[in-house]
């Protein structure tokens, strides 16, 4: 159980495009959904928190504009990279949670993305 | 914010020994302190958790131990295979937001 799915799973794209990642609860509906971003070798930072039906919460530094949240159902959140620049590579992670007071986080598999 | 703090960054021990990661944290509102593992270009894995509410928690070979007081806590593996070789983050959060404040992570080889 527990299962938190990424699509697509590596990407490589052109400067100036968009892409748009998909993080999903396969097994459970997800009441917050987590946005991370990881650079080689280092640690997890998160970008934003997203709950199904609001809009998402960015961290300092983080711009909105730029990474775009949707968090339409309990099993479905996406993040769009907007007009994507080589420094915007990076290995991006989605976790859920599944609510009811519980702090537990599932990770997803990740989306390398890398920008040309 | 909260800030997490990891030590040491890189870990290298014997196969059979023991090995240990500490953390400490700013914010005393943080109640909810998990340890996950990560292999290269995999997702991280919770490997096991504790709340402020709990001094220490085991499972098999692995515990974990929380200081509120002192504000650190630390991940125990006792007997390392090196299938435990890895990355692994602490983490701590606070109840109201449930966001994940994870430290710098350890990389740590356990040898044949």
């Amino acid at each position: 159980g527990a299962v938190v799915s990424q699509h697509p799973s590596r990407v490589i794209c052109k400067s100036g495009t968009s892409v748009k990642i998909e993080c999903r609860s396969l097994d459970f509906q997800a009441t917050t959904m987590f946005w991370y971003r990881q650079f080689p070798k280092k640690s997890l930072m998160l970008m934003a928190t997203s709950n199904e039906g609001s809009k998402a919460t960015y961290e300092q530094g983080v711009e909105k504009d730029k990474f775009l949240i949707n968090h339409a159902s309990l099993t479905l959140s996406t993040l769009t990279v907007t007009s994507a620049h080589p420094e915007d590579s990076s290995f991006y992670i989605c976790s859920a949670r599944i609510g009811g007071g519980s702090e537990t986080q599932y990770f997803g598999p990740g989306t390398r993305l890398l920008v040309l | 914010g909260e800030n997490v703090e990891q030590h040491p960054s890189t870990l290298s021990v014997q196969e059979g020994d023991s090995a240990v990661i500490k953390c400490t944290y700013s914010d005393s509102a943080s109640n909810y302190f998990p340890w996950y593992k990560q292999e290269l270009g995999k997702r991280p894995q919770l490997i096991i958790d504790i709340r402020s509410n709990v001094g220490e928690k085991k499972d098999q070979r692995i515990a974990v131990t929380l200081n509120k007081t002192a504000k650190h806590f630390s991940l125990h593996i006792t007997e390392t295979q090196p299938e435990d070789s890895a990355v692994y983050f602490c983490a701590a959060s606070i109840n109201s937001g449930y966001a994940l404040n994870f430290g710098k992570g350890t990389s740590l080889l356990v040898t044949p």
